[in-house]
């Protein structure tokens, strides 16, 4: 059971650099979400989606991108790397439209920007 | 105030004691309240998943939901070296998309 897979696990970037965090899913699942975590600060909602070709902002999307040609895929896409940006990226994903569908997440992209 | 209180203060607790772990929230339209637990370097699973008021028992563990006081519970009996770990809560809506608020996450290290 593969579930939602992320990649890169680590990465270190330089200030201006773009990248791409990967993740997919083999449960077939509608819904997406993209995390942050910083220490001692929880987690926070940077974007979702709720099915291929739709995507919308969560709390903090300031500074990144998204995008859902596919159910597996949801790539986020960060374009101007800036150390406020160093943090742990989680994946989630859940089944169906209802919020009685708890989240599935990934095991995380640790970034940091220096 | 915070949409989810949860005090990151870390509890260090002997092998076989109780933790009780706890998160207040302000948002009267949470519904559907969730534990996670995260391991180090790992993503957040799932522990417990209760829907409106009640408890809800899982082996060594048991959820609490007080809807009246906005108040929820999370207590792990005879608590294992394994237990250690970060706990999370996190709660939804019944409308929307699944939005979730997480707290910050309580760290658990259980002493052997």
């Amino acid at each position: 059971n593969a579930g939602v897979t992320q990649t890169p696990k680590f990465r270190i970037l330089k200030i201006g650099q773009s990248m791409t965090l990967q993740c997919t899913q083999d449960m077939n699942h509608n819904y997406m979400y993209w995390y942050r975590q910083d220490p001692g600060m929880g987690l926070k909602l940077i974007y979702y989606s709720v099915g291929a070709g739709i995507t919308d902002k969560g709390e903090v999307p300031n500074g990144y991108n998204v995008s859902r040609s596919t159910t597996e895929d949801f790539p986020l896409r960060l374009e101007l790397a800036a150390p406020s940006q160093t943090s742990v990226y989680f994946c989630a994903s859940s089944q169906g439209q209802g919020n009685n569908q708890p989240q599935h997440f990934g095991d995380g992209t640790r970034l940091s920007i220096l | 105030q915070k949409e989810v209180e949860q005090d990151p203060g870390p509890l260090s607790v002997p092998e076989g004691a109780i933790v009780s772990l706890n998160c207040t929230y302000s948002n009267s339209a949470f519904q559907y309240f969730m534990w996670y637990r995260q391991y180090s370097r790992k993503g957040p699973e799932l522990l417990m998943y209760t829907y409106s008021s009640g408890n809800k028992e899982d082996g060594r563990f048991t959820a609490q939901v007080d809807k009246s006081s906005k108040y929820i519970s999370l207590f792990i009996r005879d608590s294992q070296p394994s237990d250690s770990a970060t706990y999370l809560c996190a709660m939804s809506a019944f409308y929307g998309n699944n939005r979730l608020a997480f707290g910050k996450g309580n760290q658990v290290v259980v002493i052997p």
